[in-house]
């Protein structure tokens, strides 16, 4: 009974290196969603999949981060460049079907990334 | 646009006494979703509960309870008799139906002091 996995648990990386942090979602999702956490503040929405369409991207906070999800399965989310301020916790979720009424968000884990 | 907001940034309490988390939420959506999480420590997000904008009946679970009003947008928490354990950051958090992300506040930091 696995549920959302994320990998690496904690990166460190160098100011302006790339980054790339990878989300297993629970198998048969079809939704998949990635938060950004900042130290001390509540999870913050980047992007939405519904299977292999990236439906929303209103939250990624600037052209150097991407992600993707190109067999609607597992995501990656790739910061291109990184600042101190993408230091935070990025939180992957998951839910098995969009439809009208609540589909449960299912979370992992995190990835905690500190940029120096 | 949909906002939630906790105005409490942090609370101590000595353990067994009752504590309630307050929430505000700001939503033009008639049907909306209500959470509330707790992240421990250890970070991970801890699924609390849930409520549908139609259901405004008062929820009870052992020593947590949950009060729902409409009237005045607030979705509060009380934790009775706490316990160290209970200790950590709890967030309040809406959703809407047709567009699923959730909409955190930006938390309570709850401190049970022995």
């Amino acid at each position: 009974g696995a549920g959302v996995s994320q990998s690496p648990r904690y990166k460190v990386a160098k100011r302006g290196q790339d980054v790339a942090l990878r989300c297993d979602p629970i198998s048969g999702h079809v939704s998949l969603f990635w938060y950004q956490q900042a130290l001390g503040q509540g999870p913050e929405f980047l992007t939405y999949f519904q299977n292999e369409a990236q439906l929303d991207k209103s939250g990624l906070p600037s052209d150097r981060f991407f992600a993707e999800r190109p067999e609607g399965s597992v995501s990656t989310l790739k910061i291109q460049r990184t600042q101190q301020e993408d230091s935070a916790v990025y939180l992957c979720a998951s839910s098995l079907v969009v439809a009208e009424g609540y589909n449960e968000q299912f979370f992992g884990p995190g990835t905690r990334l500190t940029v120096l | 646009a949909q906002k939630v907001t906790q105005a409490q940034t942090e609370i101590s309490v000595v353990e067994k006494e009752d504590v309630t988390l307050d929430c505000v939420y700001e939503t033009r959506d008639t049907t909306y979703y209500l959470f509330w999480y707790k992240q421990p420590p250890s970070g991970e997000l801890v699924f609390l509960i849930r409520r549908n904008s139609f259901d405004e009946q008062n929820e009870i679970s052992g020593r947590y309870s949950w009060n729902f009003q409409k009237s005045t947008s607030s979705f509060n928490f009380t934790i009775t008799a706490s316990q160290v354990v209970d200790s950590a950051v709890y967030f309040c958090a809406l959703s809407g139906v047709r567009d699923d992300k959730i909409i955190f506040g930006k938390g309570t930091r709850l401190h049970i002091l022995p």
